[in-house]
């Protein structure tokens, strides 16, 4: 098993529709959550972090996070082309490990 | 504040070559972490460093190291390199190592 596992992909939706993106963690003391975005060619860029159970909200992001699952996700709401990229689950029980990543398309 | 730095962009080298990879953090970060990253096998941690003392450190073969200077600026090196380590190394800086924040990363080429 994975220590950090993403839903497989790739994922395309239209534009103006939810995007869905799941990850699931092994260590289960695991206390810090992030969302990295990728855009072809570039560096990972830090779109969300999350530490508490529930839901955090920052623009068209929410971050979800249940531990006891030990589950998180990410929802981009009224998804634009521009979110079109690789979208990276990370998790830091003591040091950082990334997910495989899950491309999203988004249709105009 | 500007961004982390990671220089050289682009590196081509031999193997059995070593290499030396530089980083310059965010100002005001003291942690500073190294991943490679790979189409097979995505982001993976090399090491942290958090105030010139070594935190951290994941599942690579001796030969690769690095190194942190009293002005939070980094280096990594790889010796006697192999095919299989031709890839991005990316740099990444954060206040407490929670969040972080990467550089461009240098993209290596071992022929």
């Amino acid at each position: 098993q994975k220590e950090v596992e993403q839903n497989s992909g790739p994922l395309s939706v239209p534009e103006g529709a939810i995007a869905s993106l799941n990850c699931t963690y092994s260590d289960r003391g695991s206390q810090s959550f992030f969302w990295y975005r990728q855009y072809s060619g570039k560096s990972p860029e830090l779109i969300m972090s999350i530490y508490s159970n529930g839901d955090k909200e920052d623009g068209r992001f929410t971050a979800q996070l249940n531990k006891a699952s030990q589950y998180v996700s990410l929802l981009i709401r009224d998804s634009q082309p521009s979110d079109s990229a690789t979208y990276l689950c990370a998790v830091n029980p003591n040091d950082m490990r990334f997910g495989a990543g899950t491309r999203l398309t988004v249709k105009p | 504040k500007a961004g982390v730095t990671q220089t050289p962009r682009y590196l081509i080298k031999t193997r059995g070559q070593q290499v030396t990879l530089s980083c310059s953090p965010i100002s005001g970060h003291r942690s500073v972490s190294w991943y490679q990253q790979t189409p097979g096998q995505g982001l993976q941690f090399l090491f942290e460093y958090f105030s010139e003392t070594q935190r951290n450190k994941g599942n690579f073969p001796g030969r690769f190291s690095g190194r942190q200077f009293s002005n939070s600026r980094s280096e990594m090196n790889v010796s006697t390199l192999e095919l299989g380590d031709s890839a991005l190394y990316l740099c990444a800086s954060s206040e407490s190592g929670y969040e972080q924040y990467f550089g461009p990363g240098t993209r290596l080429t071992v022929t």
